[in-house]
């Protein structure tokens, strides 16, 4: 199965600060993810990208940026941290799964991160 | 409303039991997933389909375009089955759009 990591698992940021999260595949999918998931509201993709060099914003981009230096990985980044955005996020990699038959859509998973922010 | 409702929010079963979950969809999609959200968080994959059904052990999940549904069938319950199922399903116009997820418990 695909692999997909994230750094930190957890993180406690103060209002204000700069937070980075890391996330990265050894799939080799040309699409990666970003999504929050809070109660009440599911999971809600934030940015994503399409491969190296590309991001673009999914349904809540506000307050985030993303980065996508290289196919492996892919890096959301809070410039200034609200406490709004205390929440579990979640990375996932998608592309051909050609064992499984699967598409484009077929998205994998990483362990998410936990962020509070104070 | 929303593009994917997900039933029950929550369901009770005991070890041994069998029981469904559905989605159904405001609109046409061309394909679904089933995630289960074990008590770490850590999201896993169980399906995808892009039509009919599929089975794997005790889980079997089927996908009807036209009717717009998936389900998700558990069957002889055990306690590791105990998490959050989510469905996510996908559509040209709108992406991948997941369900608020049901929360199974399954008790001894």
């Amino acid at each position: 199965e695909a692999a997909v990591t994230q750094s930190p698992r957890n993180k406690v940021a103060v209002t204000g600060g700069k937070v980075t999260l890391s996330c990265n595949q050894t799939n080799n999918h040309n699409n990666m993810y970003w999504y929050r998931q809070d109660t009440g509201h599911g999971l809600r993709l934030i940015h994503y990208s399409y491969g190296a060099g590309s991001t673009e914003k999914g349904d809540i981009p506000d307050g985030y940026k993303a980065s996508r230096p290289s196919q492996e990985n892919f890096s959301l980044i809070l410039e200034l941290a609200t406490p709004s955005q205390t929440s579990v996020y979640f990375c996932a990699s998608g592309g051909l799964d050609r064992g499984t038959g699967g598409a484009q859509d077929t998205q994998y998973f990483g362990p998410g991160t936990r962020l509070l922010v104070l | 409303g929303m593009p994917v409702e997900q039933n029950p929010p929550a369901l009770s079963l005991y070890e041994g039991a069998d029981s469904g979950l559905r989605c159904n969809f405001s609109t046409t999609m061309k394909s679904v997933q089933w995630f289960q959200q074990n008590h770490r968080g850590r999201l896993i994959t169980l399906f995808y389909l892009a039509q009919g059904t599929k089975e794997n052990g005790r889980l079997k999940s089927t996908f009807n375009s036209k009717e717009r549904y998936s389900t998700l069938h558990i069957k002889d319950a055990q306690l590791e089955d105990s998490g959050t199922y989510f469905c996510a399903a996908y559509n040209y116009a709108q992406g991948l759009t997941f369900g608020l997820g049901t929360r199974v418990s399954v008790f001894p």
